[in-house]
């Protein structure tokens, strides 16, 4: 099945540096999206990023398809950055059926 | 912003019961997921339900299980008989289309079996 590796495990910087995730997958993937888990568990939606490059305030990712990886690059960190980044890749083409890395986890320190 | 709620936060209950766990979409969404994500590991989707029926499930969504939602109300995920390996935490999450949309996840279900 659809093997999905995240890197780094996790991440430790000071407020202000940038952080570079990056997720690598093993079959096509038609549908990459990056989650947000925060320390209470909570998850939201930051990007849906199957080719290209893509920007939403400080995020940027950029998936290279026929690499198999993709990365989120989180510039001028903020200590509400901290919590788990998720990349889940769905490669069906047809219905919905992702599976999930096992995330970076962010500590921010101020 | 547009807010999934999820009802309970937490339930115990004894292995074999039945339970069901209730989410409350957002209003105008049509699409609906459940994962589950025991603690301390990774996500894992369970099922996703559009117009009524189920598009697409993984193996994790054992015969045990069940997703409905009657006349728009509460979508839910309907486990019986429960078994120990159920515990996990179940977050619910609706979007306005297809799965390429933004979704939002309700606070997750703290389910434990005993």
């Amino acid at each position: 099945g659809q093997q999905v590796q995240q890197s780094p495990a996790s991440l430790v910087l000071q407020e202000g540096e940038n952080a570079e995730l990056q997720c690598n997958f093993s079959s096509t993937a038609t549908q990459l999206q990056w989650f947000y888990q925060s320390p209470g568990g909570s998850l939201v939606s930051l990007l849906s990023n199957p080719s290209g490059t893509k920007h939403t305030g400080r995020l940027t990712s950029t998936t290279v398809t026929k690499e198999r990886r993709s990365s989120l690059h989180i510039s001028s960190s903020q200590t509400t950055d901290s919590g788990t980044y998720l990349c889940a890749i769905d490669p069906s083409g047809g219905n919905y059926k992702p599976t999930f890395g096992k995330g970076t986890s962010l500590v921010v320190h101020p | 912003g547009p807010k999934v709620l999820q009802i309970p936060s937490h339930q115990i209950i004894d292995m074999g019961q039945m339970v069901t766990l209730n989410c409350d979409p957002v209003s105008n969404h049509l699409y609906f997921y459940w994962y589950k994500q025991i603690l301390g590991q990774q996500m894992e989707f369970l099922v996703n339900f559009y117009n009524g029926k189920v598009m697409e499930k993984s193996k994790l969504f054992k015969d045990q299980f069940s997703v409905e939602r009657p006349d728009g109300s509460y979508f839910t995920l309907k486990i019986q008989p429960t078994a120990l390996e159920d515990s996990a935490v179940y977050f619910c999450a609706s979007s306005l289309g297809g799965p390429s949309y933004e979704q939002y996840f309700g606070p997750g279900t703290r389910l434990t079996v005993l």
